[in-house]
């Protein structure tokens, strides 16, 4: 049973284009978040919801809008596409919320979206 | 200055070598510390967390300088399979739990 399930795998799209990427976890988590790892394969984060909450929004531009109906999804709409959004859009999510300080504990991550603009 | 700092590699090492990864990081508030490995086009995933006391999980140690604010990986013995991607990754210390990475140091292990 896949963790966290992102879908599509691979999306290919031409600018302008509105496109839209799901994901879903099933380990009860009540965080979920998303990232971007362009082409020098740095991860850097979007979005983060705690209960369908949105809690982190990074300077990201508008024409990106996470929508979470429930604290098991968290999707990804995107308007009008541009070529600099070509990336892998992972999410993630995670038990603890708040500050913590040395908890063992990790992200479990989608296995990613590979999103090409043409 | 990039929050997470990290040497880009690629580390190039024989089989059965030790190899050492560091890693720098800008905001002396950051509370906790991770090292991941992402493979090439996976998902990041946790390889362990880094203690002030330092911390081992079989061939691997991790380490944390917090007056340098400085995180090391060594990796002894290294197998075919240690080939990836390592991440260095702190946390977000304005109160919610958002980890910020680096780029990563790429480590190729060759027979």
């Amino acid at each position: 049973d896949t963790a966290v399930s992102q879908t599509p795998k691979y999306l290919v799209t031409q600018m302008g284009n509105d496109k839209s990427i799901k994901c879903e976890q099933n380990l009860g988590h009540d965080t979920m978040y998303w990232y971007k790892q362009d082409s020098k394969k740095f991860l850097k984060i979007m979005f983060s919801y705690n209960n369908k909450e949105l809690i982190i929004n990074e300077t990201v531009p508008n024409r990106f809008s996470p929508k979470s109906p429930d604290k098991a999804h968290l999707n990804l709409h995107i308007n009008s596409l541009e070529l600099g959004d070509s990336a892998v859009y992972f999410c993630a999510s995670s038990q603890e919320f708040g500050v913590f300080s040395t908890a063992n504990y990790g992200y479990t991550f989608g296995s990613g979206t590979r999103l090409t603009v043409v | 200055r990039k929050e997470v700092e990290q040497d880009p590699g690629p580390f190039n090492v024989p089989e059965g070598a030790t190899v050492a990864f560091n890693c720098t990081y800008s905001n002396s508030a950051s509370q906790s510390f991770f090292w991941y490995r992402q493979d090439c086009r996976k998902e990041p995933k946790l390889l362990m967390s880094v203690y002030s006391s330092g911390n081992e999980d079989g061939r691997f140690t991790a380490q944390l300088n917090r007056a340098s604010q400085y995180i090391s990986l060594l990796i002894r013995d290294s197998k075919l399979s240690d080939s990836a991607t390592y991440l260095c990754v702190v946390t977000f210390s304005g109160g919610y739990n958002k980890l910020i990475f680096g780029a990563g140091t790429r480590l190729a292990v060759h027979p």
